[in-house]
Formats: C-alpha cells, structure tokens, sequence
C-alpha cells in the first residue's frame, strides 16, 4: 500500500533564510510525487511533481524539491523564504500503476516570520 | 474556466439528516476523487472514481456512498450524518492518461454536524 509521511507538523523559518519541508514515501513500485499548498480558508494548489529524470524539480513560486530514490524522499525547498510562504504543505504520491489513487501526507504548517 | 465546483460551501447538518455534496468538473477528467480534511489529519480518501460507473473505496468510506453517472459529476451521499462527519470535503479530479498528472481540487465544503 502506498502512504506519505510528513515528520514535523510545523517548520518555523526567518524570511530570507533558506526552507526545507521534509516528505518520505512509501509505495511497492515506482513514485509519482507532488507537492500542494493550501492558504487559509482554500482548497489546494498543485506546486510540482516528480516524474522521472532529473532529482531536482523546480516549480511555482520559487519552490523546488529534491527526489532521493534511496531514501524515499522528497522534500520540499526553497533558497529564500518570503512571509507570504506561510500556509499549509502537502506531500502526495501515487504508484505508477493504473487505477491508484493520490493518498496525501498529514501536511505541514510552513511560518515564515519578518 | 471553472476548473472543480463544489456545492454548498458551509452546510449544517443535524444528526441522523441526509445530504449530498456536488461536484462538478469541466475539464474531461477520468479520474475523480473526495477527501475529508481534518485538523492535524491531512486528507484522507474517502472514495475515487476513474471513470464513469466506476468507483473504489479509499482509506475511510464508512457512512458515505458515491456514484459516477457521467464523466462531469461525482456526487458524495451522506445518509445518517454524525459528528463524525464533521469535517471540510475536498473534490479533485486529474487527467488519467498517464498516472503523473497532478489533481485540481474545489474550493471545499465545511460541514458541520449537530
């Protein structure tokens, strides 16, 4: 069965600093990973995916993440954090199998202080 | 372009009451999902669709039952509520071409259950 985890329930970062929201996997066959954001009050917001190929993905806002196939990780990143990057981080994942559905992490709170 | 439409956005429900959360999509999706959103719980799946009369149950489908007439709508039935079922309900849907296509999601139903 596949499944996500989302160690910390909360990253608290100064703005400008660098910002890692960490994402292991679990699943028996090849990943396909996401990240969303979800601000307050809204539903969520797709951010980047990991298909195949380069480790290193880069997506909206300025974020990245890095794909670590011999840890089962995918954590998010971003060189230089801003206020607004405050909001609610999710991690997702879905086999590379027809029919699976995209089973979600338990998410974590990014804040981002002045 | 209206993307995922959920209806109604906030409900109150008294015990034991019935309801039916919408969902519509305009993008010609195959797959469809619904997700309840719980403090400190992420999102869990309740039910998904990967196409029209097609569905499979998700992580927690107890109390709730779905159909899949047409490719546009996948309607999430409540039929003796419980507070329990208090939570935000999340619809999303992704293109099933290939299984690394991320979800666009609604904007979310708040349901409270009295």
């Amino acid at each position: 069965a596949q499944s996500v985890a989302q160690p910390e329930d909360q990253v608290n970062v100064a703005e400008g600093n660098p910002l890692t929201v960490k994402c292991t996997y679990s699943v028996s066959g090849n990943p396909y990973l996401f990240w969303y954001v979800q601000y307050p009050n809204r539903g969520l917001q797709f951010l980047l995916k990991y298909i195949t190929g380069d480790n290193l993905v880069k997506g909206s806002y300025g974020f990245e993440a890095e794909f670590n196939k011999s840890q089962t990780s995918f954590h998010l990143k971003k060189p230089s954090a801003l206020v607004s990057d405050s909001a609610l981080y999710f991690c997702a994942v879905r086999e590379n199998q027809a029919g699976t559905a995209l089973i979600f992490g338990k998410g974590t709170t990014l804040s981002v202080s002045s | 372009n209206a993307g995922v439409t959920q209806t109604p956005k906030f409900r109150i429900l008294k015990i034991g009451q019935s309801m039916t959360l919408q969902c519509t999509q305009d993008m010609n999706h195959n797959y469809m999902y619904w997700y309840r959103q719980d403090p400190g719980m992420g999102l869990k799946l309740i039910y998904y669709s990967v196409g029209a009369g097609i569905t499979d149950k998700g992580e927690v489908p107890n109390g709730y039952n779905v159909s899949r007439s047409t490719t546009e709508d996948f309607p999430l039935r409540l039929e003796l509520a419980a507070p329990s079922q208090t939570s935000v309900y999340f619809c999303a849907s992704s293109y099933s071409g290939t299984q690394n296509t991320e979800a666009f999601f609604g904007q979310g139903t708040r349901l409270t259950v009295v």
